[in-house]
């Protein structure tokens, strides 16, 4: 079983819609959580952190269930830029602080 | 600040070849990373430096070895290349002050072993 499991898609929502990714993670040791996005033959960059009070930035809203050991991410009224494949991270403690990707769900919004 | 560079962007090999990925940050940072990214794999852990002077294995370190050369650079080798090593290389490095563990990426290599 894989340490981090998403969803891979793909999803193909229309503008203006509200898409939701959901990932578990199976390490209850993991201590915190974030989201990457990979554009196309790019690197990973940060979307945003998780907690467990929730958060959002813009359109964005990440939640964290520590008991169901689940992370989620809400993207409201989805632009064409937002096209991109997200990945879910856990990351368990230690000096190297170690990140654990899921392997990623593929979002096309269309026009 | 040009962040985190790899060369070379491109690379095929013929079995048996070795070669050298070079990595390089220019953020001060003191851990630096190795993965590989294969379709439907996600991104997994080759080969991490928590910092300068030491390296650790990470989820699929077989037939990679490392060299952490100083701060600012961190390079993977593969001795004998297998057609199994084909793949998307990132190098990441992070910062271990604080609460941070951005991990930011260079643009990676796209290596092709025949």
């Amino acid at each position: 079983r894989k340490e981090v499991e998403q969803d891979p898609g793909p999803f193909n929502v229309p503008e203006g819609a509200t898409v939701a990714f959901n990932c578990t993670y199976s390490n209850s040791a993991s201590q915190s959580f974030f989201w990457y996005r990979q554009d196309c033959r790019k690197e990973p960059k940060l979307l945003m952190s998780v907690y467990s009070s929730g958060n959002e930035d813009g359109r964005f809203t990440a939640q964290l269930n520590r008991a169901s050991q689940y992370i989620s991410l809400l993207i409201r009224d989805s632009k064409l830029s937002d096209s991109a494949t997200y990945l879910c991270v856990a990351v368990l403690s230690g000096s190297a602080r170690q990140l654990t990707f899921g392997s990623g769900t593929q979002l096309t919004v269309l026009p | 600040n040009a962040g985190v560079t790899q060369t070379p962007k491109f690379q095929v090999l013929k079995t048996g070849q070795s070669m050298t990925l070079q990595c390089a940050q220019d953020m001060n940072h003191n851990s630096m990373y190795w993965y590989r990214q294969d379709p439907g794999m996600g991104l997994r852990l080759i080969y991490y430096s928590a910092s300068e002077g030491t390296t650790d294995k990470g989820e699929v370190p077989n037939g990679y070895n490392v060299s952490r050369l100083n701060k600012r650079e961190f390079s993977l080798r593969l001795e004998s290349a297998a057609p199994s090593q084909t793949s998307v290389y990132f190098c990441a490095s992070s910062t271990t002050s604080g609460t941070s563990t951005e991990q930011f990426f260079g643009p990676g290599t796209r290596l092709t072993v025949l």
